[in-house]
């Protein structure tokens, strides 16, 4: 199994909402990486959990939470979003944070922030 | 073609026709390279890598070229087929920064039947 699922697909939240996006892996990878993708962009690194703990924050703003509660699930809450942060939010993992190692991706979560 | 778009570069072939996407890096200490295919819809998909001690690699129907004199990275797709059609990421790594990847601009790459 070399999938990353996605949950949910698409999102349409209010600005005075409180949403998670849901990322999973079974290919007992123990990295995982959020990463933000604007249309017509390429993606941006957001946050890398290594061993279930957050190694690497892009400066990403307090409203973007990320968890990890185990080594297959990873979590990005939403909360107090601005319309600029519509975009495709990309989940990845990999068999390790360091070194170098191919990255999985998953489908993304399309939000859109009305 | 190739033609530069408000948005997104853009190369169109001819199907059956050779693809060459180009992608110049900044990081002079990257040392390791993948291309990613990206199709409508999906998320980004592992095509081929390559680490800075080497200059070519092929894979099924890709290969990669790497010139770290210049900084330039090159995706080159042979017989390219309408299921190439997608937008091409090229992405840097260096071993300081871990597996942490940062993408190029990406190419779209369409293929005319």
């Amino acid at each position: 199994d070399t999938e990353v699922t996605q949950t949910p697909k698409h999102l349409v939240m209010g600005m005075t909402n409180k949403k998670s996006l849901k990322c999973e892996q079974h290919m007992g990878h123990r990295a995982m990486y959020w990463y933000k993708q604007k249309a017509k962009k390429p993606p941006e690194l957001m946050f890398v959990y290594s061993y279930e703990k957050l190694s690497i924050n892009e400066s990403v703003p307090s409203r973007f939470s990320p968890e990890c509660p185990n080594s297959s699930l990873l979590n990005l809450h939403l909360h107090a979003l601005q319309p600029e942060d519509s975009a495709l939010y990309l989940c990845a993992s990999s068999s390790s944070a360091g070194g170098y190692y191919e990255q999985y991706f998953g489908p993304g979560t399309r939000l859109t922030v009305t | 073609g190739e033609s530069v778009g408000l948005h997104l570069p853009t190369l169109s072939v001819q199907e059956g026709d050779n693809s060459i996407i180009n992608c110049a890096y900044s990081n002079s200490a990257s040392d390791y390279f993948i291309w990613y295919k990206q199709e409508s819809g999906k998320g980004p998909q592992f095509i081929i890598d390559i680490r800075s001690n080497m200059d070519k690699r092929q894979g099924q129907r890709v290969t990669v070229l790497l010139n770290k004199t210049v900084k330039h990275l090159s995706l080159q797709i042979a017989a390219t087929q309408p299921g190439d059609s997608a937008v091409y990421f090229c992405a840097e790594n260096s071993n300081n920064a871990g597996n942490m990847l940062t993408f190029g601009g990406g190419t779209r790459l369409m293929v005319k039947p």
